[in-house]
């Protein structure tokens, strides 16, 4: 297993647009998360899953941010109507349980 | 609601000397602490984790500290080298929750 990988690494946008990630766990880890890092900030949690079930949203996490992950394997994020304030780097981790969480390489997205 | 903060910001040493980051969380009731190193761009690598019964990890020329009582942990990193230089993150995990929560990071720069 080659550990948790992120697509696309690099997203620029204009303002307006809808955008989609996409995250592949560590197989057989059943938690996904999704984190937001903006320059010079600490990763900000967004939500997570068990399985195939949303368990928690931030209250980050506005009304034009949606998450699935549909068969408990790989997830998206999706952005409807982009910001320029949602400029920042999507990273993505899974677990197994409570245990150690990996992290992906992240998802960098510039709103134009 | 818990709150992690790293001291300092920044650092830049010398090639070679020992050097301890810092990392204080405002509720003593965590699960676990996490280190983390990230790179420019780069998504998070974890470098080590201790569970809120152990007092400290060790891999390699790192060694992690917990004191979960006074709510602080250090990262003491011994013979730096420039391969060092990275931006240093540490996360707790509260009891009971699923997600972690981190701090702003120390940017550390050891300078050749």
């Amino acid at each position: 297993d080659t550990g948790v990988s992120q697509d696309p690494r690099h997203k620029i946008t204009k303002r307006g647009q809808n955008v989609t990630f996409r995250c592949d766990p560590i197989s057989e880890h059943n938690r996904l998360y999704w984190y937001r890092q903006t320059l010079g900030q600490g990763p900000e949690f967004l939500t997570y899953f068990q399985n195939e079930a949303q368990l928690e949203k931030s209250r980050l996490l506005s009304d034009r941010f949606s998450a699935e992950r549909p068969k408990g394997s790989f997830s998206t994020l999706e952005i409807q109507r982009t910001e320029q304030g949602d400029s920042a780097m999507y990273l993505c981790a899974s677990s197994s349980g409570l245990f150690e969480q990996y992290f992906g390489p992240g998802t960098r997205l510039t709103v134009t | 609601k818990q709150e992690v903060t790293q001291i300092p910001a920044a650092l830049s040493v010398p090639e070679g000397e020992n050097l301890v980051l810092n990392c204080s969380f405002t509720d003593s009731a965590i699960y676990n602490l996490q280190w983390f190193r990230q790179d420019p761009g780069k998504g998070l690598t974890s470098l080590l984790l201790i569970q809120s019964s152990q007092r400290e990890q060790t891999s390699g020329r790192l060694n992690a500290s917990l004191d979960k009582s006074s709510g602080r942990s250090t990262l003491y990193i011994a013979a730096s080298q420039p391969g060092d230089s990275a931006t240093y993150l540490c996360a707790v995990r509260p009891a009971g929750d699923d997600k972690i929560i981190f701090g702003k990071g120390t940017r550390l720069h050891i300078l050749p």
